[in-house]
């Protein structure tokens, strides 16, 4: 069964690092989207991306926070100099285009920053 | 309503009862209702996704309903088992995107 994929699983970074989250949606997904949740928050989302460009992002999603999709199968987050605050669980999310078909979710990065 | 809200936030049954999970959304603008099954370490799974108006739908021993009037939506389990122990959650859509707004969830604990 086709499955998004993200690595690394977990990663330790120091404040001010820039770090990378990679993801690898399903390969006839047109739709992807970057989720995190703070421990104990809500699943909080954070950027949309279609057709090369972002279609939707919230507020959380400042310019420290970058996506991008280099080549034809991988999906990345990149934030410029992580915050104590940006500790989370990051998940990638991928769908088809029709707007009320599901979100296949990978199984997140645990992103610690010291 | 103005946030998606889960009730209750945790649920402890014996194997084999039943139960059922609440889910309230804001009404207006909506588009769809989505439930996810969410195990430790593991991807989110989505469940079922709902759009209209008294839709039903089944997966084995889960079902859902949704009444998008009133904004909530039922979650169904018939028969726990232990396998069924997971956190369940909600999201939904508006008609403006496709970003889901999700609830706290429901963590399922099902004890032999």
């Amino acid at each position: 069964e086709p499955e998004v994929t993200q690595t690394p699983s977990h990663q330790v970074t120091q404040m001010g690092q820039e770090v990378i989250l990679r993801c690898v949606p399903i390969s006839n997904h047109l739709y992807f989207y970057w989720y995190r949740q703070i421990l104990g928050q809500k699943v909080e989302f954070l950027v949309s991306f279609y057709n090369n460009e972002i279609s939707e992002k919230s507020e959380i999603f400042d310019d420290q926070f970058s996506v991008e999709r280099p080549d034809g199968s991988n999906f990345t987050l990149k934030i410029r100099s992580t915050k104590l605050e940006d500790s989370a669980m990051y998940f990638c999310a991928s769908s088809a285009i029709v707007r009320d078909t599901e979100a296949f979710f990978g199984q997140g990065t645990r992103l610690t920053v010291v | 309503i103005l946030n998606v809200e889960q009730s209750p936030q945790s649920l402890h049954v014996q194997e084999g009862d039943s139960t059922n999970f609440t889910c309230s959304f804001p009404s207006s603008n909506f588009y769809a209702l989505h439930w996810y099954r969410w195990e430790t370490a593991k991807s989110p799974e989505a469940l079922f996704v709902m759009t209209l108006n008294g839709d039903e739908k089944k997966k084995g021993r889960i079902s859902a309903t949704l009444n998008t009037k009133e904004g909530y939506s039922y979650l169904y389990i018939k028969g726990s088992q232990p396998e069924d122990s997971a956190t369940y959650l909600c999201a939904y859509t508006t008609g403006g995107g496709n970003k889901l707004t999700f609830g706290t969830g429901t963590q399922l604990k099902v004890e032999l």
